[in-house]
């Protein structure tokens, strides 16, 4: 098994519905993010868990809502999105939250909003 | 400015060429980390390396090899003798000290037959 997995691989979603996107990782780490990929930009830090508390929110919009159960498992709870968040959502665990670690990635959610 | 500039938006070669993926970093801290990580078509991004900021030896990993000069503030990355496989897109990432990891734009290369 995959080390990141993510769930769904795609996604096309209107702007008035509500979806979630999962992530699960099986590497035992501690820490836990969400990136977004749009084209022709950096990738973008969302959040990050680390023990299973959020310790960074990169001013996302409310419209994204993270929740983390416990160290293995990650969602993003989508919701009225805009077009313009249609992007390559990323999932990334990390042994540690500090500076310096490795990320380990999943092969990310390519979310289209009509 | 970017902390991070990967100048080389996209490369191609033909097969069994080397090709070398530049990198350019911006920080005032002393200690930091730079990574290369490899995203193919597949989506996922693909740890290749990470260096600290004490340690200027270049690496060699089979047909990668790393430059790592921190007078020019560059960290550079050389596949040798390419391969279809190698096509991807090639990220190169700053960590600092008490901030998030800063990745550049990518440099996409394409190999070809």
């Amino acid at each position: 098994e995959t080390g990141v997995t993510q769930t769904p691989r795609h996604l096309v979603m209107g702007m008035t519905n509500k979806k979630s996107l999962k992530c699960e990782q099986h590497l035992g780490h501690n820490a836990m993010y969400w990136y977004k990929q749009s084209a022709k930009k950096p990738l973008e830090l969302m959040f990050v868990y680390s023990l299973e508390e959020r310790v960074e929110n990169n001013s996302v919009p409310s419209r994204f809502s993270p929740e983390c159960p416990n160290s293995s498992h990650l969602f993003l709870h989508l919701h009225t999105l805009q077009p313009e968040d249609s992007a390559l959502y990323l999932c990334a665990s990390s042994q540690g939250g500090g500076f310096g670690e490795k990320l380990f990635f999943g092969s990310g959610t390519q979310l289209s909003v009509l | 400015a970017q902390k991070v500039t990967q100048a080389q938006t996209e490369i191609s070669v033909v097969e069994k060429e080397d090709v070398t993926l530049d990198c350019v970093y911006e920080t005032r801290d002393t200690t930091y980390y730079l990574f290369w990580y490899k995203q193919p078509p597949s989506g996922e991004l693909v740890f290749l390396i990470r260096r600290n900021s004490f340690d200027e030896q270049n690496e060699i990993s089979g047909r990668y090899s790393w430059n790592f000069q921190k007078s020019t503030s560059s960290f550079n990355f050389t596949i040798t003798a390419s391969q279809v496989v190698d096509s991807a897109v090639y990220f190169c990432a700053l960590s600092e000290a008490g901030d998030k990891i800063i990745f550049g734009k990518g440099t996409r290369l394409h190999i070809l037959p």
